[in-house]
């Protein structure tokens, strides 16, 4: 069975770093890409980025470039999302998403992963 | 790149279908057979409903389809069931470094 597992919800305070995880499961973990997507209070869904883990080939939005880094270790078949400096509007559920093998689509999620940066 | 634009909100009856519209232009929805629809109830993760504008994966059933025309693609669900009633987000590829770009997503009310 495919499962994509993430790390659980954090809360931390503006200018912190954060590292959150989806451990992939049940599928050459090597072979799909893995994208991220943001969803922020209320808001739609947004895409970040996302990483090849056979080769590390990461690709990101405009909007997010330079804001976040996403990286993969494909020993442990987890792929990463990372902030070196969090602000408030940071907050936000992340979703990490694998995309199948043909097209642009995500077939199977994670569960989400509740960001929260309040002073 | 822009956001998809989607209605906000959408009703139908039990029984009944509802079209959703999704409209992008020729460099995302126009320009590739790449559109994707995700159901999202509160709470809970995206799912995936429709690829590759037509395509259903194994699982979701067939009341639910995709369609395009131009630059506009659409999701219909006939036989409308209250477990239908979540938020809609359309999703096309954008044409460079593997983008993609979402649609501000659609409320579905069954009422």
């Amino acid at each position: 069975e495919v499962q994509l597992v993430q790390s659980g919800a954090e809360v931390k305070k503006p200018g912190e770093s954060l590292k959150i995880s989806c451990k992939g499961s049940g599928y050459p973990f090597t072979s799909y890409r893995i994208g991220w997507v943001r969803q922020m209070p209320g808001k739609g869904l947004e895409w970040m980025g996302i990483i090849y883990p056979g080769d590390s080939d990461t690709r990101y939005s405009p909007s997010f470039e330079g804001q976040v880094t996403i990286s993969a270790d494909k020993s442990i078949t987890t792929a990463y999302l990372q902030w070196s400096s969090l602000k408030a509007s940071d907050t936000a559920m992340y979703y990490c998403a694998r995309r199948k093998q043909d097209g642009y689509s995500f077939d199977y999620w994670g569960q989400g992963t509740l960001v929260t940066v309040s002073s | 790149q822009s956001a998809l634009t989607q209605p906000r909100s959408v009703s139908g009856s039990p029984g009944q279908s509802v079209t959703i519209s999704c409209t992008g232009t020729s460099s995302d929805v126009g320009g590739y057979n790449y559109v994707s629809w995700y159901q999202q109830h509160p709470g809970k993760a995206p799912k995936l409903m429709t690829y590759d504008v037509t395509k259903r994966p194994s699982g979701v059933p067939d009341r639910f389809s995709g369609s395009k025309s131009g630059n506009t693609a659409s999701l219909t669900i006939s036989g409308l069931q209250a477990e239908d009633e979540a938020d809609y987000y359309c999703c096309s590829y954008a044409g460079s470094y593997s983008s993609v770009v979402f649609g501000g997503g659609t409320k579905l009310t069954v009422l």
